[in-house]
């Protein structure tokens, strides 16, 4: 039971460059969100999705485009990546009272 | 748009001590109030949460106290160790189930000396 795994653990990209990060979860959740966390900021929810098929809008979207084909996989896609979205990228999947949250993957735009 | 105001953003605290975390929100709506635990390169993980029909909810050395007239609830860390050195994050949900939808604070970063 590994419960959330994200890849890559580090990326580093140039401006305009695109890029997935991957999350996965075993735990049969139906319920996943992407969070960014920034120095001084917590962490801010991206996009969400309630179960496959189905995603829609954080507080912070712009920029971030999702997909949720199975209840196991969901993928944030960067299309042209900007310095602005220098973060450290969690995924989570929610059981009854709590949100479990994989280990990230620390993005460095250049 | 902060809807969870967490302070203070660093703490330091002597080992045995008290630490203190407190948040504060406005949404009267928020139906669920969990802690979170972060230790540097790692995800946050849940520490403790409550709902707002219970005022104090305890388990070990970590309690959380809920004021839901002020709109305020805070986190106690007794006899804090060096290995509480971690940063700290309140949320709040409007989903009863806790499942979906957290709004977090801020977050405190905490040191406990040895």
């Amino acid at each position: 039971n590994a419960g959330v795994t994200q890849t890559p653990k580090f990326q580093v990209l140039k401006t305009g460059q695109s890029m997935t990060l991957q999350c996965a979860q075993d735990m049969n959740h139906e319920y996943m969100s992407w969070y960014r966390q920034d120095p001084g900021m917590g962490l801010r929810l991206i996009h969400y999705s309630v179960g496959a098929g189905i995603t829609d809008q954080g507080e912070v979207p712009n920029g971030y485009n999702v997909s949720r084909s199975t209840t196991e996989d969901f993928p944030l896609r960067l299309l042209s990546a900007a310095p602005s979205q220098t973060s450290v990228y969690f995924c989570a999947s929610s059981g009854y009272n709590e949100q479990f949250f994989g280990p990230g993957t620390r993005l460095t735009v250049l | 748009q902060q809807q969870v105001k967490q302070s203070p953003q660093s703490l330091i605290v002597q080992k045995g001590g008290i630490s203190i975390i407190n948040c504060a929100y406005e949404n009267t709506a928020f139906d669920y109030f969990p802690w979170y635990q972060q230790f540097p390169g790692k995800g946050p993980a849940l520490l403790i949460a409550i709902r707002p029909d219970v005022s104090e909810k305890k388990e070990g050395r970590f309690t959380i106290s809920f004021n839901k007239s002020a709109k305020q609830f805070s986190l106690h860390i007794m006899d804090s160790q060096p290995g509480d050195s971690a940063t700290y994050f309140c949320a709040a949900s409007m989903d009863p189930s806790g499942t979906y939808k957290y709004i977090f604070g801020t977050g405190t970063r905490l040191k406990v000396l040895a």
